[in-house]
């Protein structure tokens, strides 16, 4: 199973700001099968990006994707009030699938 | 745009199994091409995969809960379902049907499943 640590668990930021988001697995993802999700109080997580740096239908350029191998990165290039919430990744190359732990997006 | 809804009860008795029936519409599960997920969250916690099925009936379970986990598929109804026999407390989450695809592209908006007596 691929283990997925997810850094850091908290990230206190102000609306405009950059926000860089890790994830790294315990062995190779394959063929970047890694995706990003957001989940906001009350909701079903909503896909961001796939594939390790598509972005899904309907998110916004200011997500982006990067990353193979074992490091992963999410970046939110200026922070919108909507975007506070908590980010989670997935890699779906290998069984099981497997989540990150998240990083809670919070409002400083 | 596909819509997932889960069904089923929301309170189960310890030992007894959890039965969840997802409905889907604005698409066809037999149109192939996507697995159909179960996915869970205690509350407070993480995302926990449980398992999928295609849509002619192969099944992927997650190791940890595969000697307790059935999914299978009604293509008729274009439901999919999923049982979780001896359930104890542990087993209270929030459980999502999903579509997977690229990703997992499509949620339910979920169902709380209570284990209590």
């Amino acid at each position: 199973e691929i283990v997925l640590t997810q850094s850091p668990g908290t990230l206190s930021l102000s609306p405009g700001e950059r926000a860089t988001l890790s994830c790294r697995a315990s062995q190779s993802v394959r063929s970047s099968y890694l995706a990003w999700y957001q989940q906001k109080p009350g909701q079903a997580p909503r896909l961001l990006i796939y594939g390790a740096s598509s972005r899904a239908t309907g998110i916004p350029d200011r997500f982006s994707g990067s990353g193979s191998g074992t490091d992963f990165t999410l970046t939110i290039s200026r922070l919108e009030p909507e975007d506070f919430a908590v980010y989670y990744c997935q890699q779906y190359g290998s069984s099981p699938v497997t989540f990150g732990q998240g990083t809670r997006l919070e409002i400083k | 745009q596909v819509q997932l809804q889960e069904s089923g009860p929301g309170l189960v008795k310890p030992s007894q199994t959890l039965s969840l029936t997802c409905t889907v519409s604005g698409g066809s599960i037999s149109s192939g091409g996507y697995y159909w997920s179960w996915i869970r969250q205690h509350p407070g916690k993480g995302l926990e995969w449980i398992g999928y099925i295609s849509y002619s009936g192969s099944t992927y379970y997650n190791p940890s809960l595969k000697s307790r986990v059935t999914i299978s598929v009604d293509t008729s109804k274009n439901q999919f379902s999923l049982k979780l026999s001896s359930v104890t407390a542990a087993d209270t989450a929030m459980f999502y049907c999903a579509r997977d695809g690229t990703g997992t592209m499509d949620w339910g908006q979920g169902t709380l499943v209570t284990v209590s007596s």
